[in-house]
């Protein structure tokens, strides 16, 4: 069946530090791809897409791009800010009832 | 004002107790969802429904049940609660592949 995989946390990285957290994913077809954030004691807010492989989706400074050689959609920033301290989610819908299948998470824990 | 209301925010109750989840949405898409979240395990997603009349199990339905009383409301329902079932429980509603969540109910069943 599709499943996605992400990187274990908790990261924890210095302000201005490279961050990548990696997702892989299993899906027949071809699968839209997202990453969502979870800040501390909010709902998850679409961070950014990708719809086909190749695509670059990118917002706040985050980017991924859709592998599909590789079956993978990292997330990716260049420099993070102490505000980015968040439960990152790398997420795919597959088919047409747009059903989302979840990695478990990946805490993302910035320091000044 | 947010596009997706969840009442209670949180809630403790005992085991076999009935409990009601409700959730709003102001944007008058037909589609909403029903997730949980444990530590993890990312979200599950529960049910969905494509619009009033269509009601559809999701990947983990048993011990739940929903009613899509309007467009805009979608309950989750717990007939007999326990305690495996205290987790963190999100409505969501979607526009193309986009889904938008609201803020979570937290439910504790002692």
């Amino acid at each position: 069946g599709n499943s996605v995989t992400q990187m274990e946390g908790p990261v924890t990285l210095s302000e201005e530090a490279f961050l990548t957290i990696n997702c892989t994913y299993t899906a027949t077809g071809y699968p839209s791809l997202f990453w969502y954030v979870q800040y501390p004691g909010e709902g998850l807010q679409l961070l950014l897409k990708a719809t086909k492989a190749d695509d670059k989706g990118s917002n706040k400074g985050f980017e991924a791009t859709y592998r599909k050689e590789t079956t993978s959609f990292h997330l990716e920033k260049g420099s993070v800010q102490v505000s980015d301290s968040a439960v990152y989610f790398c997420a795919l819908i597959w088919g047409g009832y747009n059903k989302l299948i979840f990695g478990a998470g990946t805490r993302l824990a910035v320091h000044p | 004002d947010a596009d997706v209301t969840q009442t209670p925010r949180n809630r403790i109750t005992k085991t076999g107790k009935r409990i009601m989840l409700e959730c709003s949405q102001t944007k008058g898409h037909d589609r909403m969802y029903w997730y949980r979240q444990d530590p993890g395990l990312g979200l599950r997603l529960i049910y969905y429904s494509f619009d009033v009349k269509d009601i559809n199990k999701g990947e983990i339905s048993d011990g739940y049940s929903v009613s899509r009383q309007a467009q805009a409301k979608f309950s989750l329902s717990l007939e007999s609660a326990i305690p495996n079932q205290t987790a963190l429980y999100f409505c969501a509603i979607s526009r193309g592949n986009e889904q938008f969540f609201g803020p979570g109910t937290r439910l504790t069943v002692l």
